[in-house]
């Protein structure tokens, strides 16, 4: 069965960076785009960002462009989504999230990870 | 960047209710639109993709319509699972704000 199951909760200062990692299983790696979502807390959803785990592209939301960076490693089938100059306001849960094969263009994340809190305080 | 609107932001309904939660988008989308349900503490549940198609597994009292920038989340009779809040997202990338559904 699809499995992502992210690492563990993250408690950063000011100004550092977190690195998120995200470990996808029962399912052919290269085949989906992988996606980062987050969510402060009592807030809504927040898209972040796509990788291709085939190739490493990647497509940023303008809000994050110079701040994140979203890599892959194929022999592990792990994405990883680092967040630097981190402020209290990236507080937050941060979600991968899979959706439709790329062949098939279909709106919709069917599979997330766990979630991995992100807390930024000094 | 195309902007997503939801409303209500919030919506009191009691069981047996129908409910209807509407999206709208800055530019048309077609039907690049998807509705997720999520409970505190819980990831999003994908409830429909492409507007309309329901997702495996998804009570059929859920129902999605629209296409353009004009969506609609319809609830055909309010379940007590059911209270929980509803994003809309389009093109796999901006979500709305949510709507959060009370108890009434």
């Amino acid at each position: 069965q699809v499995q992502l199951v992210q690492s563990g909760a993250e408690v950063k200062k000011p100004g550092a960076s977190v690195k998120v990692s995200c470990k996808a299983s029962g399912y052919t790696f290269t085949s989906y785009y992988m996606h980062w979502v987050r969510q402060a807390p009592g807030q809504g959803l927040e898209w972040m960002g796509i990788i291709n785990p085939s190739d490493g592209s990647t497509t940023y939301a303008q809000k994050f462009q110079g701040r994140v960076t979203m890599t892959r490693d194929t022999s592990t089938s792990t994405v990883y989504m680092e967040l630097s100059s981190l402020r209290s306001e990236d507080t937050a849960v941060y979600y991968c999230a899979r959706g439709a094969p790329k062949w098939e263009l279909l709106p919709g994340f069917n599979y997330w990870g766990q979630g991995t809190l992100v807390t930024v305080s000094s | 960047d195309i902007q997503m609107t939801q409303s209500p932001s919030t919506l009191s309904a009691s069981v047996g209710d129908r409910v209807t939660i509407t999206c709208r988008a800055s530019q048309s989308i077609s039907s690049w639109l998807a509705w997720y349900q999520q409970k505190p503490g819980k990831v999003p549940k994908l409830l429909i993709y492409k507007a309309s198609s329901l997702e495996s597994g998804v009570p059929s009292r859920f129902s999605g319509s629209g296409s353009g920038t004009e969506f609609t989340l319809t609830i055909s009779s309010l379940q007590p699972d059911d209270f929980a809040t509803y994003y809309c997202q389009q093109y796999n990338r901006t979500f709305g704000q949510g709507t959060k559904v009370e108890i009434k």
